[in-house]
C-alpha cells in the first residue's frame, strides 16, 4: 500500500460546481499535511496547508481527520482556472515529504 | 534571489552514461528533496537531506545515489542510467521540513 493514496480522476465538472478530493495516508505518526497545485507537469505549487482545526482560504477549505487518517480539499464556486493537478503532500515523522499520485481537476464551462 | 536553481534543465543520455543533476538553494534551507515524476504516478522520492553531511532513501532510490558536501547544494547523480529512468526531476528545499520550494525541473530521457 502506498504511504498517500488519491483518486486520480479525472474529475470533470462545470464551472460554479462544488468539487471535493480525498487523500488518505498510512502513517499514524504523520505530523504534517499539504495541498499543492501543479500545472502542465510544472514545479507544484504550495496551494494551503492542513490544520487540525481545518482551515479556509477563499474558495478553498481544506481539513484534517486523523482518526481515519485522510485529508480533503473542497473547492467552492469552481472556476475554469481552477484547472490542474492537486497533489497531497504528507510529511513522516522520520523528515520524509511524501506525494500522493495526483487528483486532476477540469473545470468546463 | 534566485531560489531553487537546478541544472541542466534538458538531457539525453545513452543507456549506461553517467551524469549528476545539481540542486542549489540559497535560501539557508537544511532540508531538500529529489523527486522523480511520471505520468500518472505523482511526484516520488528518490532521497532527501536533513542537513549538511547527511543524506537518506526515500520512496526509489535504486540506481541513484546523492551527496549534500554543501549545505547549498544537493547533487543527484546516475552511475548507470538506463531508459527506466527516463523521467522529470524535481529538486525542492524547506526551511523546516515544512514548505517546499521547488526548482524548475530536469527533463531527462535515456535512450
Amino acid at each position: 500500500r502506498k504511504e498517500v493514496e488519491q483518486d486520480p480522476g479525472p474529475f470533470n465538472v462545470p464551472e460554479g460546481a462544488t468539487v471535493a478530493f480525498n487523500c488518505t495516508y498510512s502513517n499514524s505518526a504523520s505530523q504534517s499535511f499539504f495541498w499543492y497545485r501543479q500545472d502542465c507537469r510544472k514545479e507544484p505549487k504550495l496551494l494551503m496547508s492542513v490544520y487540525s482545526s481545518g482551515n479556509e482560504d477563499g474558495r478553498f477549505t481544506a481539513q484534517l481527520n486523523r482518526a481515519s487518517q485522510y485529508i480533503s480539499l473542497l473547492i467552492r464556486d469552481s472556476k475554469l482556472s481552477d484547472s490542474a493537478t492537486y497533489l497531497c503532500v504528507v510529511n513522516s515523522n522520520t523528515g520524509k515529504l511524501i506525494f500522493g499520485q495526483g487528483t486532476t481537476l477540469q473545470v468546463k464551462p | 534571489n534566485a531560489g531553487v536553481t537546478q541544472t541542466p534543465k534538458f538531457r539525453v543520455l545513452k543507456t549506461g552514461q553517467s551524469m549528476t543533476l545539481l540542486c542549489a538553494q540559497d535560501m539557508n534551507h537544511e532540508y531538500m528533496y529529489w523527486y522523480r515524476q511520471d505520468p500518472g504516478m505523482g511526484l516520488r522520492l528518490i532521497h532527501y537531506s536533513v542537513g549538511e553531511g547527511t543524506t537518506a532513501k526515500g520512496e526509489v532510490p535504486d540506481g541513484y545515489n546523492v551527496s549534500r558536501l554543501k549545505k547549498q547544494n544537493f547533487l543527484l547523480g546516475l552511475e548507470s542510467a538506463a531508459p527506466s529512468q527516463t523521467s522529470v526531476y524535481f529538486c525542492a528545499s524547506s526551511p523546516v521540513n515544512e514548505k517546499l520550494f521547488f526548482g524548475s525541473g530536469t527533463q531527462l530521457s535515456v535512450l
